[in-house]
Parts: C-alpha cells; structure tokens; sequence
C-alpha cells in the first residue's frame, strides 16, 4: 500500500495541450505539493495545498494551474504544454508543516514534442 | 532566499569505503532532513535533524547536525551498492520548503 499514487507515470503530449496529473493519497494528511525534478535544478516547488480548496504557488508556477475539491486528490494542470514542461513531476504530501516530512509518489515522467 | 547547498555534487567509490557528504547554508536552519532517492522513484525520508550538535544514526549511516545549525553532514560507513542514489537535504520552515542541490553517490562493486 504506496500510501501516495501518481497517475499517468509516462506521458507524451503534444506543445499546446493542456495536460492533467493526478495524485492521490490514502493518508488523509492535510499538506500536498507538487515538484517538478530537472538536471542542474534539483526539486522545484510548483504549487501547494493546505487543505481542500486552498492552494498557494511555489517557485516556478506560471503556466500550471491546481486544485483540491477533496482531501485525498490533488490534480495539477499545464494549461498549454510546452517543452520547457518536458520533466518529472513528483507529488508529495505531508502531515503538517515544520519538522514533518514529505512521503513522495513515484513521479511523472512528462515529455512535450 | 535562503539556499542549501550540497557537496560533492558527483561522488563514485568502491564498496567497503566511508564518505561524507555535505549540506550547507548561508542561513540557520529551523531543523533539516536527508533524503535518498532511487532512479525512477520518488525520495524517501532518512532522517530528521532538529536541535543543533545533535547525531542521529541510522544503521550505517550517521548524521550530523552543526552547533550553529547552518551545516548537516551524512557519513556513511562501509558504503554498499544499494547505498547508491541521489542524497537531498532539506529545510523546512513554513509551507514552502527548499531542498539542496543533490550529491549522486555511485558505489562500485
């Protein structure tokens, strides 16, 4: 039992498409985060959640959308794909902020041609 | 911004060595945690580190926790190939935590 699944693992999508990663976590833990995963760039924060329908950007946000309506999923949208997309997406979660630590999912492997 | 910084960025060595690695910042840590991650998956939570001066083991693995709380250091003891993978430290503070720059570690059997 992962605890946390991403879905889809591989995806291949076409510039100018919007695409939709899914995770969903069994733990009920309140704090989720998506990451994107490049050479040279180490893991950058995209967007957060701190609850159902509260969201807030990380560091690198423009060009993806989020949302939460429940507890156990958090969806994270490319609005318009583009290459510079073309990376590993990792959903994580959390059970509170401060010393608690992140359980991640397996991640995403996203290519935009 | 505070920023981590991790060294050796590469690091390949035989199975049986020791090695160190590193994780630094320009600012005090509110408390740090290790990860490892495997290629194709996702990292995963070694270690926890809170108060400054404190060590934490876990199996051949040691952690440090600098005095003054801006460094973390992992020793590993008798490196192994299953110890090979990306190491992360990580900060956290708020809702928005920042992770290091990553050593690849590569034992050799």
């Amino acid at each position: 039992d992962a605890g946390i699944t991403q879905s889809p693992r591989h995806k291949v999508t076409e510039t100018g498409t919007p695409v939709t990663l899914r995770c969903h976590q069994t733990e009920n833990h309140r704090y989720m985060y998506w990451y994107r995963q490049d050479p040279g760039h180490g893991l950058r924060l995209i967007h957060y959640s701190y609850g159902v329908k509260d969201t807030d950007k990380g560091e690198v946000s423009d060009g993806y959308s989020v949302s939460r309506s429940k507890t156990e999923d958090f969806l994270l949208t490319l609005e318009s794909a583009t290459s510079s997309q073309t990376s590993v997406y990792f959903c994580a979660i959390s059970e509170g902020i401060g010393n608690y630590g992140y359980t991640f999912g397996s991640g995403t492997r996203l290519t935009v041609v | 911004t505070q920023l981590l910084e991790q060294s050796p960025q590469f690091l390949s060595i035989q199975e049986g060595e020791n090695l160190t690695v590193y994780c630094n910042s320009s600012s005090v840590f509110s408390s740090l945690q290790w990860y490892r991650q495997e290629p194709g998956e996702g990292p995963v939570l070694l270690v926890t580190v809170v108060t400054g001066g404190e060590v934490k083991k876990l199996k051949r693995l040691t952690f440090q926790f600098g005095d003054a709380r801006k460094d973390s250091s992992l020793h590993i003891t008798a490196a192994q190939p299953g110890d090979t993978g990306l190491y992360l430290c990580l900060t956290s503070g708020t809702y928005k935590y920042i992770f290091g720059t990553g050593t690849r570690l590569k034992v050799l059997a």
